[in-house]
């Protein structure tokens, strides 16, 4: 099982609406949670960067949140643009385990005009 | 600046072959990971290394694989012999420590490689 799941898998939204995206992790005790945007045919790109002592963190339109508690994490994308069509990925580092980073599966975000 | 620089971008190959994949990291960077993707299993650590040094190659997939960093701004990932299974996205990331573990891995766009 893996120990970073994302919901939903893909979704469709129209140009200029908004969308929430979810990552529950199971890793503990983790150092910090970060979301990258993949767009087709390119590398990740790191959003944001939370340690656990965070509960939000903004980069311009897109606004990712932390419950260390409830181990869950969100990224909301407002007023979306065409250009947000990616591959949205939750990562989390664990403590102890150097750099290693474990992925999430992803959510592939396609914005309709 | 320059980001993290990978070739080829692209590289069909048949199967039994050697495969070489090269990455430049970021200048400064001092950790370089290697990854691979695929639509099962999303995105896989391979190795790390931190000042050209492999740190864990615990996700090499087995003996066929073998990554090398002989100078700080120069990795090598090789797969000898190459099987269909080995078809993928393989991407390196460079990353710097700095004075926190709260430093982003910068990305290549890839290798995809594909074996026949």
């Amino acid at each position: 099982k893996n120990q970073v799941e994302q919901s939903p898998q893909s979704l469709i939204i129209l140009e200029g609406k908004n969308c929430t995206l979810q990552c529950n992790y199971t890793v503990s005790p983790f150092s910090n949670l970060r979301w990258y945007k993949q767009d087709t045919g390119r590398g990740p790109v790191s959003l944001t960067i939370m340690t656990f002592s965070e509960n939000t963190k903004s980069n311009g339109r897109y606004t990712a949140t932390l419950d260390a508690d409830t181990k869950q994490s969100s990224l909301h994308i407002t007023a979306s643009q065409l250009s947000d069509s990616a591959s949205y990925i939750c990562v989390v580092r664990i403590k102890a385990a150097g750099n290693k980073l474990t992925f999430g599966g992803g959510t592939r975000v396609l914005v309709k005009p | 600046d320059a980001g993290v620089i990978q070739s080829p971008r692209h590289e069909v190959t048949e199967m039994g072959q050697e495969v070489t994949l090269r990455c430049k990291p970021i200048s400064g960077h001092d950790y370089l990971f290697w990854y691979r993707q695929t639509m099962m299993r999303g995105l896989e650590l391979l190795i790390y290394f931190n000042n050209n040094v492999p740190i864990d190659d615990s996700g090499m997939p087995e003996d066929r694989f073998s990554a090398k960093m002989p100078n700080a701004s120069f990795s090598t990932l090789k797969i000898q012999p190459s099987e269909p299974r080995d078809s993928a996205v393989y991407f390196c990331a460079s990353s710097i420590s700095g004075s926190t573990v709260n430093q982003p891995q910068h990305f290549g766009d890839g290798t995809r490689l594909s074996i026949l």
